[in-house]
């Protein structure tokens, strides 16, 4: 099946850095998701994006599904950001899930 | 507020009794499911696909006969694990497409001890 590869798998951050997470996958898919999983377990979608950029306040993301890759840009971090946040992709006509491992991160006052 | 919510979001039981978790989709039917499993410190597997109204499409790997699914109406899914032991012991959530996107419910934490 679909491999979905993050790196990195962690990291730590002071408030008000800027990061990059990558999300790399072995397969052409339909479907590319970031979400961030808070403390407490609870998943909140991030972006739905197969391909393109998209901006959401102080994060964004990129797809570039040609070579198989998404990118997840967090500027000016808050303590709120961490968490571990996870890609996800959808292939064919399945609705099912494969997430990546996640990046833990972590935000420091 | 949530629109897909499970319950409850903790439980502890002893182990050889059964354990039942809900997922209810509260703003719209869902025909599909989705049940995930998640280890501390590890990443989301997909346990089975709940179907309404027929059997569950379980992934490889998972005994069907342990963790029994049932999706009796457009809006509840169950998850009973069945005979619970420690190794059990997990992350357990669901998740339901609805206005085009996905949402997850808010997770169940289950120690079997």
């Amino acid at each position: 099946g679909i491999q979905v590869e993050q790196s990195p798998p962690d990291l730590i951050l002071q408030e008000g850095a800027n990061s990059t997470l990558r999300c790399n996958f072995s397969d052409s898919v339909n479907n590319l998701q970031w979400f961030h999983q808070n403390p407490w377990g609870q998943l909140i979608n991030l972006f739905y994006i197969p391909s393109g950029t998209k901006q959401n306040g102080r994060l964004s993301a990129t797809t570039v599904a040609t070579e198989r890759y998404s990118l997840l840009y967090i500027s000016s971090s808050q303590t709120t950001d961490s968490g571990v946040y996870f890609c996800a992709v959808r292939q064919g006509g399945s609705e099912k899930l494969v997430f990546g491992k996640g990046t833990k991160l972590t935000v420091n006052p | 507020g949530a629109v897909v919510s499970q319950h409850p979001s903790r439980v502890i039981c002893k182990s050889g009794t059964s354990v039942k978790i809900e997922c209810r989709s509260l703003d719209f039917q869902a025909t599909t499911m989705f049940w995930y499993r998640q280890f501390p410190k590890q990443s989301l597997m997909l346990m089975a696909t709940s179907n309404e109204g027929s059997k569950a499409t379980y992934e490889q790997g998972v005994e069907k006969d342990k963790f029994l699914i049932n999706h009796a109406s457009l809006t509840l899914s169950t998850l009973t694990v069945t005979s619970a032991h420690p190794e059990d012991s997990s992350f357990y959530i669901c998740s339901a497409t609805g206005f085009d996107t996905i949402y997850f419910g808010e997770g169940s934490w289950l120690t079997v001890v």
